[in-house]
C-alpha cells in the first residue's frame, strides 16, 4: 500500500509564481524525501528531511515537516517554466521507500 | 558506472510472452530496486536486493514476475507470459547501503499488446 499522498494531484501556475505541494503519510518514519519526475522516465532526488527536523532548504526548494500531523510540504519559489514535472514524496523507515501518487505540476511562461 | 543503467528503454511484446528487462546499478551500490509505474500513477515497489541477504519480494504482483540479482552487481526482472496490464514504466534505482536516497535509471517502458 502507498504511504504517502500527495496534494493536490495537479497544479497549474504562472511562471515566478510560487508552487506548494503537500504530502502526508501514515506511519511513523525516520525521513521523507522529495522526487522530481520528468515525462515519466526516471526520478531525481531533490531533498531529505530526517525525522528530528523540521524545515530545510535547498535553492528555491524549501521543506517543511509536521510529524504530529504526519505531513510535508514542498515550496519551489520563482517557479520556471524548466520547473514543470510531476513531484513525489517518499518516505523511509526500515522498509523500502513508499511513493506517493505524485502532484503533477505546470509551471506556464 | 556514473549512472543506473537500465535497458530495452523501450520494449514492445504480445501477448503471453516472456520478456526480461536489465539493471545496471551504480558502481559500490548495494542495494537494488525494483519499481512499476503505470501511466499516470504513482511508484509501486516490486522487490529490493540489498548486498548478499534474501531478497524482499514482497511486491511482486504474481508469480509471472521474478528477478535477480548477481552478487551486487546486474539485476534482470523476468515478466512470464506478459498480459496487458503489465503494459507500464519498469523502474530500477539502487543506493549504497542502507543509504535512503535512491538513484533511479530512466526505466523500461513496457507495451504488451
Amino acid at each position: 500500500s502507498q504511504q504517502g499522498e500527495e496534494d493536490p494531484q495537479a497544479l497549474s501556475i504562472q511562471e515566478g509564481e510560487n508552487a506548494t505541494m503537500n504530502c502526508s503519510y501514515k506511519t511513523s518514519i525516520n525521513n521523507l524525501q522529495w522526487y522530481r519526475q520528468n515525462s515519466g522516465r526516471g526520478l531525481v532526488h531533490l531533498i531529505l528531511i530526517r525525522s528530528n527536523e523540521r524545515e530545510k532548504h535547498s535553492g528555491r526548494l524549501r521543506v517543511t515537516l509536521d510529524t504530529s500531523k504526519k505531513s510535508s510540504s514542498l515550496l519551489i519559489t520563482a517557479s520556471r517554466a524548466a520547473d514543470t514535472a510531476s513531484y513525489f514524496c517518499a518516505t523511509g523507515g526500515n522498509t523500502p521507500l513508499v511513493f506517493g501518487k505524485g502532484t503533477r505540476l505546470s509551471v506556464i511562461a | 558506472g556514473a549512472g543506473v543503467s537500465q535497458s530495452p528503454s523501450n520494449k514492445v511484446t504480445e501477448k503471453g510472452k516472456d520478456v526480461e528487462l536489465r539493471c545496471d546499478p551504480i558502481s559500490g551500490h548495494t542495494a537494488l530496486y525494483w519499481y512499476r509505474q503505470r501511466l499516470g500513477q504513482g511508484l509501486e515497489f516490486l522487490i529490493y536486493f540489498q548486498g548478499n541477504s534474501a531478497p524482499d519480494k514482497s511486491g511482486l504482483p504474481s508469480d509471472r514476475f521474478s528477478a535477480e540479482r548477481t552478487g551486487e552487481s546486474v539485476s534482470t526482472l523476468t515478466i512470464q507470459r506478459t498480459q496487458q496490464e503489465d503494459s507500464a514504466v519498469y523502474l530500477c534505482a539502487s543506493s549504497k547501503g542502507q543509504g535512503p536516497v535512491l538513484t533511479f535509471g530512466a526505466g523500461s517502458r513496457l507495451t504488451v499488446l
